[in-house]
């Protein structure tokens, strides 16, 4: 069965240590997103990607950046984590033709101290 | 402008009970309508959607939502609620075949014994 794979599920860090959240998909589908869930704001879009070499910001994207060099892996990386990033990343997929259906991994729990 | 309200934070039923979860939608466009529900230290799994066919959707686990175009409407319904349906339930607006997804801000669900 396709799926997403996220690594780490749980990372514990300092405030300002590079951290790197992997996205791995077997779905084959163009568009892949990164979100953020954290109490009280629900689901917040931080980057996405429609395509190889492309990459776009969200809605809360200060202090991240994504690179997307295959169809299969959107790697989140945070230049320089800051406690205010402590939260749950999702990794979400979506193929390019369809109803808007989301795909989503089982989420990395960041902690940063 | 697009918007998604769900109207409950929390909904507590007993087990054999009612779910009712109550979504409502703002769209210029005509939307495709999701709802997912994320257990705990899960990522978000669809339970159904709507998409401009017919208006009372079946999804997973006995759910079902009707889209209610005259009272931009989704709500989600089960005739009786499990213990293993306490989650967490979103609600999302597609618009364009997923060009801007709006996520409601969740609901939890209790189910008590």
């Amino acid at each position: 069965d396709a799926e997403i794979t996220q690594s780490p599920r749980h990372k514990i860090t300092e405030t300002g240590r590079q951290v790197t959240l992997a996205c791995h998909q077997t779905w084959n589908h163009n568009n892949m997103f990164w979100y953020r869930q954290d109490l009280g704001h629900g689901l917040r879009l931080i980057h996405y990607s429609y395509g190889v070499q492309d990459t776009n910001k969200g809605e809360v994207s200060d202090g991240y950046s994504v690179s997307r060099s295959n169809t299969e892996d959107l790697p989140l990386t945070l230049e320089s984590a800051a406690s205010s990033q402590t939260s749950v990343y999702f990794c979400a997929t979506r193929p390019t033709r369809g109803t808007g259906e989301l795909f989503f991994g089982e989420g990395s729990r960041l902690t940063v101290l | 402008a697009q918007s998604v309200t769900q109207l409950d934070s929390h909904v507590s039923v007993s087990e054999g009970t009612p779910v009712l979860l109550r979504c409502n939608y703002s769209s210029s466009y005509s939307p495709s309508l999701f709802w997912y529900v994320q257990h705990p230290n899960k990522g978000l799994q669809l339970l159904l959607k709507y998409t401009s066919a017919a208006t009372l959707v079946k999804g997973i686990n006995g759910f079902e939502a009707e889209f209610k175009k005259s009272e931009t409407s989704f709500h989600l319904t089960k005739p009786s609620a499990h213990m293993s349906d306490a989650a967490e339930y979103f609600c999302v607006v597609s618009i364009t075949g997923g060009f801007k997804t709006i996520f409601g801000a969740g609901t939890r669900l209790f189910v008590k014994a």
